[in-house]
């Protein structure tokens, strides 16, 4: 069965900090592995990683995937309160994605 | 905003009834994936529709059941409601129909409520 886990599951900061954010996966017909930003409903694209080793990078965000060792990371830097919403990991296969449980970030001012 | 629209926003029904949620895709959008997401959880997979084929499903029973119209809007029928069927419904969609190159934009979602 495709799994995605994801951690920290939750995690508080103070303005200005710089998070790590972790996701594993293990899925059948793997192509892809995205990141989205979900504050009260939709969840907002951020990245589609397809290479191993190579950041993607968005302002303070950046992403990086390792297809060895199954894993991405996002890194937020200089976080701000804005910052403050549940990062959903997803893996892309054939048809569906595949999505862990998200880790909800909270930035204090 | 991603172009994706969904109605209604919210719904409350009773065990037992059928609902239909409906979306509305990005223009020239030829797929549309539906997922249900619980609280505190991920987004699930529900099914996918191509060119108003279903593509592929995820685990769920067929009383979910779902039709795309060639004006790139689609539905996500559920029949004999459950309590567990309370959820976020978000519809997705993307240019083709490969999950894992085409990036899926998705809606706000329908919050589902049954008592």
């Amino acid at each position: 069965e495709d799994k995605v886990v994801q951690s920290p599951l939750s995690l508080v900061v103070h303005e200005g900090d710089t998070v790590t954010l972790n996701c594993s996966y293990e899925v059948t017909n793997f192509r892809s592995l995205l990141w989205y930003k979900q504050e009260k409903k939709a969840p907002t694209f951020l990245f589609m990683l397809t290479s191993s080793g190579i950041e993607k990078k968005s302002g303070r965000l950046s992403s990086i995937l390792d297809k060895k060792e199954l894993f991405s990371i996002l890194n937020i830097t200089a976080t701000q309160t804005g910052d403050s919403a549940i990062y959903l990991c997803a893996a892309g296969s054939n048809y569906k994605l595949t999505f862990g449980k998200g880790t909800l970030l909270t930035v204090n001012p | 905003e991603t172009g994706v629209t969904q109605s209604p926003t919210h719904l409350i029904k009773t065990r037992g009834q059928q609902v239909t949620l409906r979306c509305s895709s990005q223009s020239g959008h030829n797929t549309v994936s539906w997922y249900q997401q619980a609280l505190g959880q991920g987004p699930q997979f529900i099914f996918q529709y191509y060119r108003e084929e279903e593509n592929g499903r995820g685990n769920f029973p067929p009383r979910f059941s779902g039709l795309q119209f060639p004006n790139y809007s689609s539905e996500l029928n559920v029949n004999a409601l459950e309590l567990d069927d309370s959820a976020l419904y978000l519809c997705a969609s993307s240019l083709g129909l490969l999950a894992g190159t085409d990036t899926q934009y998705f809606g706000p979602g329908t919050r589902l409520t049954v008592l």
